[in-house]
């Protein structure tokens, strides 16, 4: 079956320690990216992929690192998570092209406190 | 730059009325628009999709959406709310290379019998 699997879809955590959140899709896709959705504000990006090695910011990259060595693969690394970093976040893949839709993971839900 | 106003943070229906959900979009260049839904608890799933081809665009689950340029808009109807429909909605515009997508606020859509 097509997906993109994120992991944990739960996550508690304290101020200051470091973690990160797993993505992996199996449709072969160039394009993969981050985005986090806050009640009232939709889902802003933070960063995306085009490719294996090359990646981007996107609106709101703050606090947040990235890293593409894989195809498949496009982790999302909290260095020190801060109370403001709380919220959902969905991994997404594409193929390239402006028209191409994104496919979306189930979310994780982030609670830093 | 891109971007996305949905019109409407919540819209009530009655079960078997129509349905229309607003979107406006600005674009520098022609765009990709999208409308993705959101179940409670999950990830975003793709409605339908304009990409330059018909004016009119029919989505899943009897959705359909029309690109308006004139009035820069891409509303999102329904002849007939189901209960299933029950959830928030989510108006999208690309522009740039690959999938960079840029999302509205969302619409919650309610039902009620």
């Amino acid at each position: 079956e097509a997906q993109v699997t994120q992991n944990p879809r739960y996550l508690i955590t304290v101020t200051g320690k470091k973690l990160t959140v797993t993505c992996s899709q199996n449709m072969n896709h160039e394009y993969m990216s981050w985005y986090r959705q806050d009640p009232g504000l939709g889902l802003r990006q933070i960063y995306y992929s085009m490719n294996v090695e090359v990646t981007d910011k996107g609106d709101v990259p703050e606090g947040y690192k990235v890293s593409r060595k894989e195809k498949r693969n496009f982790p999302l690394i909290l260095e020190s998570p801060s109370p403001n970093q709380t919220s959902l976040y969905f991994c997404a893949s594409s193929l390239p092209g402006r028209g191409s839709p994104l496919h979306f993971g189930n979310g994780t839900r982030l609670t830093v406190t | 730059a891109q971007s996305v106003t949905q019109l409407d943070s919540h819209v009530s229906v009655s079960e078997g009325t129509p349905v229309l959900l607003r979107c406006n979009y600005s674009s520098s260049y022609s765009p990709s628009l999208f409308w993705y839904v959101q179940h409670p608890n999950k990830g975003l799933q793709l409605l339908l999709k304009y990409t330059s081809a018909a004016t009119l665009v029919k989505g899943i689950n009897g959705f359909e959406a029309e690109f308006k340029k004139s009035e820069t808009s891409f509303h999102l109807t329904k002849p007939s709310a189901h209960m299933s429909d029950a959830a928030e909605y989510f108006c999208a515009v690309s522009e740039k290379g690959y999938s960079t997508l840029t999302f509205g606020k969302g619409t919650m859509l309610l039902v009620s019998p």
